[in-house]
């Protein structure tokens, strides 16, 4: 059964990068032809897509998030990465990696379609 | 990028059936048969129900079920059971701007 954990400091100074991992047990990351990816919730508030990742190096970003945002991936540990630089507190959420199910148009990939796993969640607070 | 626009909130009694509506644009719901529904409990993971406008992964009950219509998707659940009440989201393929979620939908079991 596919599983997915986040980590990472659950509080972030104002103006600093917020820097989450993502581990990932019973499949691997680079050997599938999978999406990994982060969604985010502020308290009380609906979800957001943040960006994926896909076949190690391809990413893909929320364009409201775009100048901020990188994801990366280390296939051997079978992790990827979220970091998200110059926070606010408008960055105060839930984090949320998981895996994105690709479509397929004319036989190539062509983007995500729906988010199958995901993780537990890991809030991350950003204040001073 | 604007959040696909759901009603803030819908209610029924056991037994009912639900719809929740999710109007999008020609430039996400309306070009693409890419729309997926999640269920939230609260203080929960976001989970799966419906993916591709009406196909239901393994283990989601027969009661939940998608369909679309121009712009507008909608979530139907039939059979409305306590264990229903949650939070719903609709998310789509928007091209560019890859991928768009509703604002969300508390439902109540009344």
């Amino acid at each position: 059964q596919l599983q997915l954990q986040e980590s990472g400091p659950g509080l972030v100074k104002p103006s600093e990068t917020l820097s989450l991992t993502c581990t990932v047990s019973g499949g691997s990351i680079s050997s599938s032809n999978y999406y990994w990816g982060w969604i985010r919730q502020a308290p009380g508030k609906g979800l957001e897509w943040i960006g994926s990742i896909y076949h190690s190096w391809r990413t893909y970003y929320n364009p409201s998030l775009k100048s901020r945002v990188t994801i990366s991936a280390h296939t051997s540990k079978n992790q990827f990465f979220l970091k998200l630089n110059s926070v606010t507190a408008a960055d105060t959420a839930v984090y949320y990696c998981v895996r994105g199910v690709p479509f397929y148009y004319g036989g190539d990939e062509a983007g995500e379609s729906h988010f199958d796993y995901w993780g537990q969640g890991a809030l991350v607070t950003v204040s001073s | 990028q604007s959040a696909l626009t759901q009603p803030a909130s819908v209610s029924g009694s056991p037994g009912q059936s639900i719809t929740i509506s999710c109007p999008g644009t020609s430039s996400d719901v309306g070009s693409y048969n890419l729309v997926s529904w999640y269920q939230q409990h609260p203080g929960k993971a976001p989970k799966l129900m419906i993916y591709e406008v009406t196909k239901r992964p393994s283990g989601v009950s027969n009661r939940f079920s998608g369909s679309k219509s121009g712009n507008t998707a909608s979530l139907t659940i039939s059979g409305l059971q306590a264990e229903d009440e949650a939070d719903y989201y609709c998310c789509s393929y928007a091209g560019s701007s890859p991928v768009v979620f509703g604002g969300g939908t508390k439902l109540t079991v009344l």
